[in-house]
């Protein structure tokens, strides 16, 4: 079975900080991982892919296969970061046909203090 | 149009009735989910269509009833509801399976 494990809760940071938030999976494939973020009173968006391994809104993930994490980053946190973020997991076209819906974490609500 | 729309946005209904919730998309995805979102959850696959067809039941109660009638249009019909059924129904779509997936805003569903 796949899970997607986000440890922290909640999150909070000060404006200019780093942010890390923490995300490890478990699947026997290849799995095809997302980090969603929702900010409030807005629909869930994407914010990256794993795969593509661009920048978006400064933030950068890349995944450890050793050590089974897709943890997200961004060195320096701006107040417009305040929402909450969530790790997906997907089968994977490689995976012989599992499930491809996305399996979440439980999310973590980052708070950017100014 | 690159956005995922789904109506009504928000649905009060019984235990009795019948309704029905749509998403739309025309962005040419092939694929097409169902999820369900409790407060302060994330949000769990209900079901999967792939080409206009059901490809995953993640074991959903049948008084949820999924329809795909073209490659843009999605529905979930619902019946008898239970109280607990009250959540936010988000409708995603993607490229094809296992691409990325593209939510629309959700609809808020109470059932009394």
């Amino acid at each position: 079975a796949q899970r997607v494990t986000q440890p922290e809760k909640l999150l909070s940071v000060f404006k200019g900080a780093p942010v890390e938030l923490k995300c490890n999976y478990s699947y026997s494939g290849s799995p095809e991982l997302f980090w969603y973020v929702q900010y409030s009173r807005q629909r869930l968006q994407l914010l990256l892919r794993h795969i593509s391994r661009e920048s978006i809104k400064g933030f950068t993930a890349d995944l450890n296969k050793g050590e089974t994490s897709f943890h997200l980053k961004k060195p320096f946190a701006q107040e417009e970061d305040s929402a909450m973020y969530y790790c997906a997991l997907s089968g994977g076209m490689y995976s012989g046909g599992g499930a491809d819906g996305l399996t979440f974490g439980k999310g973590t609500h980052l708070i950017i203090q100014p | 149009d690159t956005e995922v729309t789904q109506t009504p946005k928000h649905l009060v209904m019984g235990m009795t009735n019948k309704k029905s919730l749509k998403c739309e998309q025309h962005m040419g995805h092939r694929a097409m989910y169902w999820y369900k979102q409790k407060a302060k959850k994330p949000p769990e696959l209900m079901f999967v269509y792939s080409y206009e067809k059901l490809s995953i039941n993640e074991s959903v109660p049948s008084r949820f009833s999924p329809e795909c009638p073209n490659s843009s249009l999605l529905n979930l019909h619902l019946h008898a509801l239970q109280p607990e059924d009250s959540a936010l129904y988000l409708c995603a779509s993607s490229y094809e399976r296992y691409y990325e997936q593209y939510f629309g805003p959700g609809t808020r569903l109470t059932v009394t």
